[in-house]
C-alpha cells in the first residue's frame, strides 16, 4: 500500500502571498494518478487536481499541480481569503486501495 | 445537478451495528462506483470501502474487513454501509463519494456532505 507524507503539516500564509504545498509518496504512483482536495471546517472535500496537473470543472487557474514519480506539489499563486483551507492528497492508480495523506492545514498569517 | 445526501448516522453503543444510506440524484447512479470515506474528529480523510457499479465486485479497507458491508441498489439509487461489530476508533464522519468517470482511474468528484456516526457508551 502506498503511503503519501503532506508537508508542511501547517503554512503560515498572507492573502496574496504564493503557497507550495508537498506530498511524497512511499512508491511510484501509477501514470500520476494523484488528486489534490481542498476542504474547509464542516464541509465535505472538493476536488481541486487531478491526473497531478488536471483542474477539475471550476476550480481558478491560481490553483496548479506538478510532479511525478513520488513527489507532487500543489501551489496557489496568489493567495485569496477563501483559499485558507486543509489541502490533501490522494493517490488512485493503485487500486484497490485509495490512500489519501494526512493533509496541509493551510492558515492565515 | 449531483447530489449525495448521507443519513443514517448517529450514536451507538461499542459491539453495535448500524446502516448508513447514500441517496444520490443528477447522475446515472448505475454507471459509477461508489466509495465511503470518513473522517474522525479532527484527523485526516481515510478510505473505508468500495463498490463497483452493478454492485458484483466490492473491497475493503483492512480495518474495517469483516464488519462492514457495502451494497446499493441501483433501482432506488442508494448506497449503503452496513457497519458491525462496532468499535469506538469507528467514530468519524462517514462520506459517500462518486469515482468520477464511467471506466479508468478516476478520484472523487462529488461527495456527500457526510453522516457522524458516534460509537460509545
Amino acid at each position: 500500500e502506498i503511503v503519501l507524507t503532506q508537508s508542511p503539516g501547517t503554512l503560515s500564509l498572507s492573502p496574496g502571498e504564493r503557497a507550495t504545498l508537498s506530498c511524497r509518496a512511499s512508491q511510484s504512483v501509477s501514470s500520476s494518478y494523484l488528486a489534490w482536495y481542498q476542504q474547509k471546517p464542516g464541509q465535505a472535500p472538493r476536488l481541486l487536481i487531478y491526473d497531478a496537473s488536471s483542474r477539475a470543472t471550476g476550480i481558478p487557474d491560481r490553483f496548479s499541480g506538478s510532479g511525478s514519480g513520488t513527489d507532487f506539489t500543489l501551489t496557489i499563486s496568489r493567495l485569496e481569503p477563501e483559499d485558507f483551507a486543509v489541502y490533501y492528497c490522494q493517490q488512485y492508480g493503485n487500486s484497490p486501495f485509495y490512500t489519501f495523506g494526512q493533509g496541509t492545514k493551510l492558515e492565515i498569517k | 445537478e449531483v447530489q449525495l445526501v448521507e443519513s443514517g448516522g448517529g450514536l451507538v453503543q461499542p459491539g453495535g451495528s448500524l446502516r448508513l444510506s447514500c441517496a444520490a440524484s443528477g447522475f446515472t447512479f448505475s454507471s459509477y462506483w461508489m466509495h465511503w470515506v470518513r473522517q474522525a474528529p479532527g484527523k485526516g480523510l481515510v478510505w473505508v470501502s468500495r463498490i463497483k457499479s452493478d454492485g458484483s465486485s466490492t473491497t475493503y479497507a483492512d480495518s474495517v474487513k469483516g464488519r462492514f458491508t457495502i451494497s446499493r441498489d441501483n433501482a432506488k439509487n442508494t448506497l449503503y454501509l452496513q457497519m458491525n461489530s462496532l468499535r469506538a476508533e469507528d467514530t468519524a464522519v462517514y462520506y459517500c463519494a462518486r469515482r468520477g468517470g464511467i471506466d479508468g482511474y478516476n478520484p472523487f468528484d462529488y461527495w456527500g456532505q457526510g453522516t457522524l456516526v458516534t460509537v460509545s457508551s
